[in-house]
């Protein structure tokens, strides 16, 4: 059974920490591994991944794939309040456009 | 350039009752898909549309089904409804359902069942 699995399901930091999200998938005739930050609804797209060991960044955060290992971190550094959202991690197998999401992390950072 | 919009962005039933909700695609796109997020828990595939025909198909009963219009847009509909039903159902649209393209989504409908 294809399955993402994301841990920790919750963090609390403060201001200026870094953290580091991860995600492990099962997904049959993998495709990319996407990560989408949830806020109050909608998810929004952070970045998708298809080749390993390259990193993708935009700004604060910055990504990479182990297709070895089958695992996605996500990393923020100098966190701000504005960072407080749910993380989802997403597995995207064979050519269909069929998305499997994680559970989520939800991140809160405090001021 | 206007998003995925959905309607409505609430609403309210009881249990047996039945529901209907929309989604209107981002310009350009040709592929709606629908996601079931239940709280504290990450959206799950209900199925994906394609050239107004349903493509694939998560695993949710019959209760559950679809239709996608010539304009893209499309409806997501649900009978007998359930108090596990109540969730927030995403919809996501895409260009080519055959390629490794990005979904937007949609704000979601929040459904609750009473």
């Amino acid at each position: 059974e294809d399955k993402v699995v994301q841990s920790p399901l919750s963090l609390v930091v403060h201001e200026g920490d870094t953290v580091t999200l991860n995600c492990s998938y099962e997904v049959t005739n993998f495709r990319s591994l996407l990560w989408y930050k949830q806020e109050k609804k909608a998810p929004t797209f952070l970045f998708m991944l298809t080749s390993s060991g390259i990193e993708k960044k935009s700004g604060r955060l910055s990504s990479i794939l182990d297709k070895k290992e089958l695992f996605s971190i996500l990393n923020i550094t100098a966190t701000q309040t504005g960072d407080s959202a749910v993380y989802l991690c997403v597995g995207r197998g064979s050519t269909l456009g069929r998305l499997y999401f994680g559970r989520g992390t939800q991140l809160t950072v405090w001021p | 350039d206007a998003g995925v919009t959905q309607s409505p962005t609430h609403l309210i039933k009881t249990r047996g009752q039945q529901v209907t909700l929309r989604c209107s695609p981002k310009s350009g796109h040709d592929t709606v898909s629908w996601y079931q997020q239940a709280l504290g828990q990450g959206p799950q595939f209900i199925f994906q549309y394609y050239e107004e025909e349903e493509r694939q198909r998560g695993n949710f009963p019959d209760r559950f089904s679809g239709h996608q219009f010539p304009n893209y847009s499309s409806e997501l509909n649900v009978n007998a409804l359930l108090l596990g039903d109540s969730a927030l159902y995403l919809c996501a649209s895409s260009l080519e359902w055959t390629n490794n393209n990005e979904q937007f989504f949609g704000p979601g409908t929040r459904l609750t069942v009473l």
